[in-house]
């Protein structure tokens, strides 16, 4: 089973549209990490947040830690928002110690059509 | 700018022929990683480091190598690349292993 399990894995919208993309993670962290990959393109840090709400742009990233569920939402979504999603969570390595790896879901295709 | 560079960002090569894939940072970040990305399998960590002269494997390490002689320089060495290597690999960096992550352009390699 995954540790971080993402739904839906493909979402195709019509501009203008509220996207919501959501991460599950069985784990537990201490925050959690978005990102955004275009087309043939790098990966971009979108978001890094531990508790609440956190909002750039049209971008609006939410997490409840108790839950161990984060959503991404899109609002007013445009064909430039079409992309790769991804979901991250920090894991320690070994008990008790301060080293972290990030384990990823395995993404969301959005595709925003004009 | 702040960056992570990859090179080279495109690579063919073939069975057995020794390759190394540079990753370089500018932020003064302690953490580096590498990962390979692969359809349906998503991103998977190959190889972390947590300071200089400070290495260990990820989830996905056989057949992969690196070194951190300097902070700044994270590189990937296939010492014998096979076809199962054929993938996207990113290098990314971070002030910690749980902080933000910032990524490499990607380097794209076919082994055939």
């Amino acid at each position: 089973k995954n540790e971080v399990e993402q739904s839906p894995q493909n979402l195709t919208a019509q501009e203008g549209e509220f996207i919501t993309i959501n991460c599950s993670y069985s784990v537990g962290i201490s925050a959690l990490h978005w990102l955004q990959q275009h087309p043939g393109g790098g990966i971009v840090s979108l978001f890094m947040l531990s508790s609440g709400k956190k909002k750039h742009g049209r971008l609006i990233a939410t997490i409840n830690i108790q839950e161990k569920h984060s959503s991404l939402h899109i609002t007013a979504s445009h064909p430039r928002d079409s992309a790769v999603y991804i979901c991250a969570v920090p894991q320690r390595f070994n008990s008790g110690g301060s080293n972290y790896k990030l384990t990823f879901g395995k993404g969301t295709l959005l595709t925003v059509n004009p | 700018e702040a960056q992570v560079t990859q090179n080279p960002r495109y690579l063919i090569t073939v069975t057995g022929k020794k390759l190394t894939v540079t990753c370089s940072q500018n932020m003064n970040h302690e953490y580096m990683s590498w990962y390979r990305q692969d359809p349906g399998l998503g991103l998977r960590q190959i190889y972390y480091s947590m300071n200089v002269e400070v290495t260990d494997k990820g989830d996905v390490p056989e057949g992969y190598k690196v070194s951190r002689k300097e902070k700044r320089n994270f590189p990937l060495i296939l010492e014998s690349p096979s076809p199962n290597q054929t993938s996207l690999y990113f290098c990314a960096s971070s002030l910690s292993g749980r902080g933000e992550q910032f990524f490499g352009p990607g380097t794209r390699l076919t082994v055939l």
